[in-house]
């Protein structure tokens, strides 16, 4: 079954702790990126990748770190949280939305609520 | 810079009620329009999409979104609404590149 797959799902942590989120997708695709989900803002991205060791800000990148050391895993690294980053986090993939793969879409990932206090 | 606008933070419908969610984008050259449903719990789901061709596209569930370039509109319809349809949804544009520009969502619920 193609998926987006995220871990862990909810995670309480205090502030400063380094934390990561992992994301792994099992579709081949190039492209993979990170958003944050906050009532009343939408999604906003925070990192994306076009492929491997490829990888650029987005819109709220401030506070995180990203790798993209193979092409299925896209970790979200938090080096220091602070409660600011309180907030629902989704990976998404997609081959690619590039003249050329228009037939295609973003898989989304299952979310993860992230609590730091 | 590529923006969307969804008019209606939220929206209540009556069950068997036609649903209307409202999209506009702005953008100077030809965009490509999604529209996304989140369900309580769970990640974002596409609906439909629309990048070339014909401007009425009918998606999953009963959705359709009809392209409106002379409006930059891309509003989410479905003629009679059903009680799962209760859910987020987000209009998404995109212009050739990878980045999606997702809009603040829409709250719908369905009375019944």
């Amino acid at each position: 079954e193609a998926q987006v797959t995220q871990n862990p799902r909810y995670l309480i942590t205090v502030t400063g702790k380094k934390l990561t989120v992992t994301c792994s997708q099992n579709m081949n695709h190039e492209y993979m990126s990170w958003y944050r989900q906050d009532p009343g803002l939408g999604l906003r991205q925070i990192y994306y990748s076009m492929n491997v060791e490829v990888t650029d800000k987005g819109d709220v990148p401030e506070g995180y770190k990203v790798s993209r050391k193979e092409k299925r895993n896209f970790p979200l690294i938090l080096e220091s949280p602070s409660p600011n980053q309180t907030s629902l986090y989704f990976c998404a993939s997609s081959l690619s939305l590039r003249t050329g793969y228009m037939n295609t879409e973003a898989f989304f990932g299952q979310g993860t609520r992230l609590t730091v206090v | 810079a590529q923006s969307v606008t969804q008019l209606g933070s939220h929206v209540s419908v009556s069950e068997g009620a036609l649903v209307l969610l409202r999209c506009n984008y702005s953008s100077s050259v030809p965009p490509y329009l999604f529209w996304y449903v989140q369900y309580p719990n769970q990640g974002l789901q596409l609906l439909l999409k629309y990048t070339t061709g014909a401007t009425l596209v009918k998606g999953i569930n009963g959705f359709e979104a009809e392209f409106k370039k002379s409006e930059t509109s891309f509003h989410l319809t479905k003629p009679s609404a059903h009680m799962s349809d209760a859910a987020e949804y987000f209009c998404a544009v995109s212009f050739g590149n990878e980045k999606l520009t997702f809009g603040t969502g829409t709250r719908l619920t369905i009375i019944p």
